[in-house]
């Protein structure tokens, strides 16, 4: 039990659907993050919410819209992706305000494969 | 922005081996973490250490900020201890974390 919860594990899905991606965390924390796992690449940050706020936006494409509707929730509406989104998508809770730092904790992640 | 280099990229080992993982940064940092990826992509947090020592167990990390690198000590490796092992440095700017490429490590009995 990790304390941040993500749903679902995996996801197949076409170019044109609409889906949604969840994540739950049950630690307290202020701060919620989307990151994406691409293979053979780094973790990229693709969003991160402080005490509600999006307070960051790595210039994602607006085919992904995040929702942060309280600080124990975060989804990731996804429309109209790409075979190159394909990725694992990672869910990371912090318990202060991402700019002080604070030590992160992952969810289990969901597996997103699109056709 | 900050850049971040890992050594070894990869790392096999018979079980009962010790090793040592590099992680250099190129410019100050406030925030340096050290996580573990299993098989199943779960990323376990192993340490928060912007500067310092610490231990937990058979790991242990340095961080040696005014030198720019950290290193995390894996002692007596298990098989579960396979899986790749990140460095993420956040600057003093109070940047968000930016995540190194890995270390994958495969342990065999």
């Amino acid at each position: 039990e990790t304390g941040v919860t993500q749903t679902p594990r995996h996801l197949v899905m076409g170019m044109t659907n609409k889906k949604s991606l969840k994540c739950e965390q049950h630690l307290g924390h202020n701060a919620m993050y989307w990151y994406k796992q691409s293979a053979k690449k780094p973790l990229e940050l693709m969003f991160v919410y402080s005490l509600e706020e999006r307070v960051e936006n790595n210039s994602v494409p607006s085919r992904f819209s995040p929702e942060c509707p309280n600080s124990s929730h975060l989804f990731l509406h996804l429309h109209t992706l790409q075979p190159e989104d394909s990725a694992l998508y990672l869910c990371a809770s912090s318990q202060e305000s991402w700019q002080t730092g604070a030590p992160l904790h992952f969810g289990n992640g969901t597996r997103l494969t699109v056709t | 922005g900050i850049q971040v280099e890992q050594s070894p990229p990869d790392l096999i080992l018979q079980e009962g081996a010790n090793s040592t993982l590099r992680c250099n940064f190129s410019d100050s940092v406030n925030n340096l973490q050290w996580f573990h990826q299993n098989p199943w992509g779960q990323l376990i947090n192993l340490f928060y250490i912007p500067s310092g020592t610490k231990q937990n167990g058979r790991l242990s990390a340095t961080t040696v900020a005014t030198e720019r690198y950290s290193l995390l000590y894996i002692s007596s490796s298990q098989t579960t201890d396979s899986g790749v092992y990140f460095c993420a440095v956040g600057g003093q700017a109070g940047t968000a974390l930016i995540f190194g490429k890995g270390t994958t490590l495969s342990v065999s009995s």
